[in-house]
This record gives structure tokens, C-alpha cells and sequence, in this order.
């Protein structure tokens, strides 16, 4: 029974189309966060919701448009897409001290 | 200067090796010390963590924290191919639900 699913894993677009990824968890957890992760395996906070509000916006593209229907699942809506976007994008859900990873969403703009 | 600075790698060693990897840190609000590990294509999983300063082991592996000098470590004993991954180190102040900061990832290689 996975913990934290993404869907989908892979995603091949080209520029400017508008996107949409998945991210649910059955952990019980109150925050979620978007983590994007670069070709050299950096990862790096994008947004953290609590309780379906968000918290932390790192300074991302408003672009990138997170919602939260309620506090088990949090997606992340791309407008415009770009080539520099291409990435992994990871879904985490976290207690107060661990957070756990969905997949990872392969995104590849073209 | 970054907050978490992770040499890449990549490492490799022969099977049975002791391992050790290594983070430095610049803020002294970190309470939380993770380390995870990453198979290529998939998700990060959590290791283990430590709160605080201090040593913790956990079977072949055994975390370090130093907050006196900014610097954790991972060390893995009798280091197996299966070992083979991405570690990250990642941290947290205490309290609230701040997000992970990470470390740039250390790719590990273990040759049978």
C-alpha cells in the first residue's frame, strides 16, 4: 500500500502546453510539499502546504500553481511550460520530523 | 555560501569497504538530521535521523552529528553492491513543519 503516490511518472510535452501532476498520501499527514529535483539530483523546496493552506512559496514562478482539495492530496498545475521546467518533480508528506517521498514525476518538456 | 554543502561523488569503493559520507551545515537552527537514500529512478527513502548531536546506529549503518562543528556522517560498515545509490543528507530546525533542506546527494557506487 503506497504511502505517498504520484501520478503520472513519466510526462513528455512540449513548450508552452499546460500541465498537471498528481500527489496523494495515506500517511495521516498535515503537510505536503513539492520538491523539484535538477539533472544533478539537487533537491530543492518549491511549496509546503498545512492542512490544505499553503505555508512556504520558494520563490517559484507563479506558473506553477499548487492545490490542495483537502489534506490527503496536493497536485501541482504547470501553465506555459518551458524547457528549463524539464525535471523530476517529487511529491513528500511529513510528521513533524520525517518526510516521505512519492516516485517522483519524470517531466520532460520538448 | 550554501546551507548544505555535500561533496557529489562520485565514490566508489570494492565490496565490504567502510563507507563514509559527509555534510557540513551553516545554520545553527538545525535540530534534524536525516539521511536518505536514492535508487536510481526512484523516490528518496529515509535511512535514518538523529536529533540533535550525537552518534546513532542502525544495523551497517551508524550516523554521526558534530553541531559543534556543523558536520554529520554516515558511515556504512561491510559496504554491499546493493548499497549502491544517491545518499542526500537533509536537515530541519526543530518544531513546525519547515520543509527538509538537502545536501547536493553523494553517488555511491559498490563494486562487487
Amino acid at each position: 500500500d503506497t504511502a505517498v503516490s504520484q501520478t503520472p511518472k513519466y510526462l513528455v510535452t512540449q513548450m508552452g502546453n499546460d500541465k498537471s501532476i498528481k500527489c496523494e498520501q495515506n500517511l495521516g499527514h498535515d503537510t505536503m510539499y513539492w520538491y523539484k529535483q535538477d539533472s544533478k539530483k539537487f533537491l530543492k523546496i518549491m511549496f509546503s502546504y498545512n492542512n490544505k493552506e499553503l505555508i512556504i512559496n520558494e520563490t517559484v514562478p507563479n506558473r506553477f500553481s499548487p492545490k490542495s482539495p483537502d489534506k490527503a492530496h496536493l497536485n501541482l498545475h504547470i501553465n506555459s511550460l518551458e524547457l528549463g521546467d524539464s525535471a523530476v518533480y517529487f511529491c513528500a508528506s511529513s510528521n513533524t520530523i520525517e518526510a516521505f517521498f512519492g516516485q517522483g514525476t519524470r517531466l520532460t518538456v520538448v | 555560501q550554501k546551507e548544505v554543502e555535500q561533496d557529489p561523488g562520485p565514490l566508489s569503493v570494492p565490496e565490504g569497504a567502510i563507507v563514509s559520507l559527509n555534510c557540513t551545515y551553516s545554520n545553527s537552527a538545525f535540530q534534524y538530521f536525516m539521511w536518505y537514500r536514492q535508487y536510481s529512478r526512484k523516490g528518496p527513502e529515509l535511512l535514518m535521523y538523529t536529533y540533535s548531536s550525537g552518534n546513532k546506529e542502525d544495523g551497517r549503518f551508524t550516523a554521526q552529528v558534530d553541531k559543534s562543528s556543523k558536520y554529520i556522517s554516515l558511515f556504512i560498515r561491510d559496504s554491499q553492491p546493493s548499497d549502491s545509490a544517491t545518499y542526500l543528507c537533509a536537515m530541519r530546525p526543530s518544531g513546525g513543519n519547515t520543509p527538509l533542506v538537502f545536501g547536493k546527494g553523494t553517488r555511491l557506487s559498490v563494486i562487487a
